[in-house]
């Protein structure tokens, strides 16, 4: 199994430029989120999705969109970027059995706004 | 899901055994302590996790109190490579997915 894989590993944008970061696992998980990570801070959830054509609002989601059209891609879209958006954006699938939920991350995409 | 305490950075000495200390005073009998650490630049990687009884993997062992209040992850023999932000969290058994705050975390450098 691949995992969590995540593209591009790095971008630079101009300001109000689009584009979409790529997720996709091969776990079957149900369930995957988008967080972002700026420098010395902790990860803060964006967007999640409960299940094929099922998202919702996590911590910070202005600026994003999401959908989940299948199990194993969840994009994450940013309609015209700016340079608060630079930062580290990290996805996670993650399953729940037994009442245990394991999170499984991608290796993150850096993306640096100008 | 209760929140966490952790102090924010820790020393150890390679060779010697990381002791990562973890709050959480409001636990309920439900729920579950989780620990994560992320290396640098890489993605947080799932280490352990307990309800009550102490637990061991090849990773790492996790300690909880007996009121669970708090709990210790131990790396036996901390190398270089464990230099990293962990993460101590407690989540609710459940059935289905909800999303999972992480906080600060600890910063752990092990040391030559």
């Amino acid at each position: 199994n691949a995992g969590v894989t995540q593209t591009p590993k790095f971008q630079v944008l101009k300001t109000g430029q689009s584009m979409t970061l790529q997720c996709a696992q091969d776990m079957n998980h149900e369930y995957m989120s988008w967080y972002r990570q700026d420098p010395g801070m902790g990860l803060r959830l964006i967007h999640y999705s409960v299940g094929a054509g099922i998202t919702d609002q996590g911590e910070v989601p202005n600026g994003y969109n999401v959908s989940r059209s299948t199990t194993e891609d969840f994009p994450l879209r940013l309609l015209s970027a700016a340079p608060s958006q630079t930062s580290v954006y990290f996805c996670a699938s993650s399953r729940v059995a037994g009442g245990i939920e394991t999170q499984y991350f991608g290796p993150g995409t850096r993306l640096l706004v100008l | 899901d209760a929140k966490t305490t952790q102090p924010p950075s820790m020393d150890c000495a390679e060779g010697r055994a990381a002791n990562l200390p973890c709050n959480h005073s409001t636990i309920s009998g439900n729920e579950y302590v989780y620990w994560y650490r992320q290396i640098h630049s890489q993605g947080p990687q799932y280490i352990i996790h307990g309800l009550k009884n102490n637990e061991t993997n090849e990773m790492a062992s996790l300690i909880i109190t007996e009121d669970r209040k708090s709990s210790t992850l131990i790396l036996p023999h901390a190398t270089l490579r464990d230099t990293a932000v962990y993460y101590c969290i407690v989540r609710v058994a459940r059935t289905s997915y909800d999303k999972v705050i992480f906080g600060p975390g600890t910063s752990l450098s092990v040391i030559p």
